[in-house]
């Protein structure tokens, strides 16, 4: 089983939509939790980090339930240029903080 | 503005061939990591370093060694190149309080 788990998509869907994304993870131990935006041919960059009581940023909305172990990624009113793909990582603290990488999740907005 | 800087966005080598691709970050990052990233597979760690001198073995090390000789620079070696290794490779590096990771725009290997 991966250590972080998302559905490769892709996520096909009209502007203006609401798509919500999730991540899992097998190690209990992992402490710090991002959502990375990689677009075609491009490094991955941060979306935003995400915290044990949820955090927004404009559209954008990510939570964190530690008891199940997985994280969210909430995109709301969804715009053309959100198309990309959306990758979750994970720090374990007991793996001398490794960064680590679920396999992403494709998403396509269309008109 | 911080930076990750890797030495070549695109790269062809012969199979055999011992290739060197190298990063640099100016952030002072105690971390640095090496990943590669082909299609359907997403990234994969090869090798991470926590301290100049310090590594550790990924998830697919075979194939490859690194060298941290200073903080700023984490050198990825392809001591035999094969076409397997025909890749996507990414740097990274992140602070000891384990915050926000950046990446340095990517080598694009191509082994004939």
């Amino acid at each position: 089983r991966k250590e972080v788990e998302q559905d490769p998509g892709p996520f096909n869907v009209p502007e203006g939509a609401t798509v919500a994304f999730n991540c899992t993870y097998s190690n209990s131990a992992s402490q710090s939790f991002f959502w990375y935006r990689q677009d075609c041919r491009k490094e991955p960059k941060l979306l935003m980090s995400v915290y044990s009581s949820g955090n927004e940023d404009g559209r954008f909305t990510a939570q964190l339930n530690r008891a199940s172990q997985y994280i969210s990624l909430l995109i709301r009113d969804s715009k053309l240029s959100d198309s990309a793909t959306y990758l979750c990582v994970v720090i374990s603290y007991n793996q001398g903080g490794k960064l680590i990488f679920g396999q992403g999740t494709e998403l396509s907005v269309k008109p | 503005d911080v930076k990750v800087t890797q030495s070549s966005r695109y790269l062809v080598k012969r199979t055999g061939e011992k290739v060197f691709l190298e990063c640099v970050q100016d952030m002072d990052h105690e971390n640095m990591f090496w990943y590669r990233q082909d299609p359907g597979l997403g990234l994969r760690l090869i090798y991470f370093s926590y301290d100049v001198k310090m590594k550790e073995k990924g998830d697919i090390p075979e194939g490859y060694s690194v060298s941290r000789e200073k903080k700023e620079r984490f050198s990825l070696i392809l001591e035999s190149a094969s076409t397997n290794q025909t890749s996507m490779y990414l740097c990274a590096s992140s602070s000891r309080a384990n915050t926000e990771a950046f990446f340095g725009q990517g080598t694009r290997l191509t082994v004939v």
